[in-house]
């Protein structure tokens, strides 16, 4: 499985914009880059996913770099429950299973 | 959006007993659901893929006789913990992806079960 590297962790600003980065140098033409997050003591909730380009949605926006080896997950106003442990993962079109790696723990300073 | 429910969301145990942990599917059929456990300050480990009708595929490690999963149905997966040791205690968590979709869409995760065993 092509690997994603991500901080242990980040702080941020309530109200500020958080930038989670992403490295995937080994990522395959058939990777889709998918981001989830954890919530203390929950099941992980499905945040944002693409293939190439940059995508938005309610809850963030993802931008994806040119090359695809890099991506950012881009929260545009933290608020203390986005603090959580968000995971950068690599997704194969051809093979159902996400494999997680050990993410990054986003607190969030009020 | 989909939903997916876990249960029991806790469980304590003696030593010796099995335990067993329901994952559903609420409004849409999975034909694949996924199992992964969970220890303190920890990533997810994925267990193993239950299929339904099907025998379940485990990950290089995980004992089948000792997490037995069976998926008779389009929105049911259970996972049971046999003879379970003090060494099994960790949160236990299941996803499923709807069936409509396709592999590179997203999966729902159960809120999870955290399994203490005395």
């Amino acid at each position: 499985d092509a690997k994603t590297t991500q901080p242990n962790s980040m702080e941020s600003n309530e109200e500020e914009p958080v930038h989670l980065p992403c490295n995937h140098s080994t990522i395959s033409g058939t990777d889709y880059i998918h981001w989830y997050r954890q919530l203390p003591s929950q099941g992980p909730e499905y945040v944002i996913h693409g293939l190439t380009s940059n995508v938005n949605n309610r809850m963030a926006s993802l931008a994806i770099a040119e090359d695809r080896k890099s991506s950012t997950l881009i929260l545009h106003r933290a608020t203390l429950r986005d603090a959580a442990v968000y995971y950068c993962i690599l997704r194969d079109v051809r093979d159902d299973k996400i494999i997680f790696g050990k993410g990054t723990r986003l607190h969030i300073l009020p | 959006g989909a939903v997916v429910s876990q249960h029991p969301s806790r469980v304590i145990c003696k030593s010796g007993t099995s335990v067993k942990i329901e994952c559903r599917s609420l409004d849409f059929q999975a034909t694949t659901m996924f199992w992964y456990r969970q220890f303190p300050k920890q990533s997810l480990m994925l267990m193993a893929t239950s299929n339904e009708g099907s025998k379940a595929t485990y990950e290089q490690g995980v004992e089948k006789d000792k997490f037995l999963i069976n998926h008779a149905s389009l929105t049911l997966s259970t996972l049971t913990v046999t003879s379970a040791h003090p060494e099994d205690s960790s949160f236990y968590i299941c996803s499923a992806r709807a069936e409509s979709t396709g592999s590179y869409e997203k999966l729902f995760f159960g809120s999870g079960t955290q399994l203490s065993v005395l």
